[in-house]
């Protein structure tokens, strides 16, 4: 059982760079996020799509694009990288149908990023 | 402000040394309660959910527990294999103003 899978693992980007973080799931949940997670900062969130074909902002979205591409799959984009976004990058997924935080969330092992 | 506080930080135990975590906090509506476990370079792995005082549930050595203004992770003789970081979020909020707000967690390290 897979659960949340995550790509890649690891990355580095020179500041000006961008790329996309990968995420797929395969428990057919209907909400999917994408997290940070800083030092003293605890979890935060980006971005959340409810459902397929519906994305909001999060706490700190400033920098990201995020793109439910289907049920399974939502991406995380950093149009133009910079050091401020250098962190641990989580997706989760969990079965609500709306963001509504009634069931677990369900994570995957994360994408460490570091901006130079 | 509607907040999480976990305490301590960090604590260190013996093998079979009993004790507790704390998750205190103050929201506007509790919805629910949300315990997680995390490893180094993994993601938050879900423990237990709580949804109103009085509320207990376990898991092999993990007790949770919930008040109206905190909740208890009691972890009793606890092993190596408990060492984590565990994490603690709310739910508040009703309609579509539902928040979940996480705690910095507790680092625990079991020593045998």
């Amino acid at each position: 059982n897979a659960g949340v899978t995550q790509t890649p693992k690891f990355q580095v980007l020179k500041t000006g760079q961008s790329m996309t973080l990968q995420c797929a799931q395969d428990m057919n949940h209907n909400s999917m996020y994408w997290y940070r997670q800083d030092p003293g900062m605890g979890l935060r969130l980006i971005y959340y799509s409810a459902s397929e074909g519906t994305t909001d902002k999060g706490e700190v979205p400033n920098g990201y694009n995020v793109s439910r591409l289907n049920k399974r799959e939502f991406s995380l984009r950093l149009e133009s990288a910079a050091p401020s976004q250098t962190s641990v990058y989580f997706c989760a997924s969990s079965a609500d149908r709306t963001s509504s935080y009634n069931s677990p969330l369900h994570f995957g092992n994360g994408t460490r990023l570091t901006v130079t | 402000e509607d907040q999480v506080t976990q305490s301590p930080e960090a604590l260190r135990l013996q093998e079979g040394e009993s004790s507790s975590l704390n998750c205190s906090y103050t929201v506007s509506g509790l919805r629910g309660l949300f315990w997680y476990r995390q490893d180094p370079g993994k993601g938050p792995e879900f423990l237990f959910t709580l949804y109103s005082a009085g509320e207990e549930k376990e898991k092999e050595r993990l007790k949770a527990t919930l008040t109206k203004k905190e909740s208890f992770l009691h972890i009793t003789a606890p092993k190596p294999e408990d060492s984590a970081t565990y994490l603690c979020a709310v739910t508040e909020g009703g309609g579509n103003n539902r928040k979940l707000i996480w705690g910095l967690g507790t680092s625990l390290a079991v020593n045998p």
